[in-house]
């Protein structure tokens, strides 16, 4: 399956702060997404980007496929938004392949 | 539209017995996969359906692993003589069919297992 690294795999803000998630995936992807695991385990989809950008509130998206990866932008952080991120690709199969994450903690 | 629903929520069961979850998708959804997720790890993926077709399996999927969904609708993963290493987050998503807009998988909130 297709091989995928987040960085970093930590990472500590202060409230209010900005913040870039890094995806690599080692293969031509036709699905991507990017998810927010709560402190309850509940996976929420955040974005569904295979390709090019897209923005809802303070959070934004890019893939950029023929480079294998996705960003995830993070601006004006809120406590709230402590959690782990992980971002999942999926080529030709059926499944999304997963990451191992980046775990985010907002400081008030 | 409830979303996808697990049941049950948390099961702490002893080793060498047989435990059951059931995953209710979104009903306009004809795909369900399941997802094992253990402590510090992204979900993997253990077997799909499309409708009530299981079209593929994970090799992480033991013989003691077996998944149903009938009548295409709620499905149900079974662990048969359960061992510690099963205990785990079991994830399931659910999602449209292909062409009918977005394929993005929409999870339930997980079936904790602790096998002691």
């Amino acid at each position: 399956g297709i091989q995928v690294e987040q960085s970093p795999p930590d990472l500590i803000l202060q409230e209010g702060a900005n913040s870039t998630l890094r995806c690599n995936f080692s293969d031509s992807v036709n699905n991507l997404q990017w998810f927010h695991q709560n402190p309850w385990g509940q996976l929420i989809n955040l974005f569904y980007i295979p390709s090019g950008t897209k923005q809802n509130g303070r959070l934004s998206a890019t893939t950029v496929a023929t480079e294998r990866y996705s960003l995830l932008y993070i601006s004006s952080s809120q406590t709230t938004d402590s959690g782990v991120y992980f971002c999942a690709p999926r080529t030709g199969a059926n499944n999304l392949f997963f990451g191992t994450g980046t775990r985010l903690t907002v400081i008030p | 539209d409830t979303g996808v629903s697990q049941d049950p929520r948390h099961k702490i069961t002893k080793r060498g017995q047989n435990v059951t979850f059931r995953c209710d998708p979104i009903s306009e959804h004809n795909r369900l996969y399941w997802y094992r997720q253990t402590l510090g790890q992204g979900p993997e993926f253990l077997t799909y359906f499309q409708n009530e077709a299981q079209l593929e399996k994970s090799r992480l999927l033991s013989d003691r692993f077996s998944a149903e969904r009938p009548k295409g609708s709620f499905s149900t993963l079974e662990i048969q003589r359960t061992e510690q290493g099963d205990s785990a987050m079991y994830l399931c998503a659910s999602s449209s069919p292909p062409g009918s807009g977005a394929n993005v998988l929409t999870f339930g909130a997980g079936s904790r297992l602790t096998v002691l």
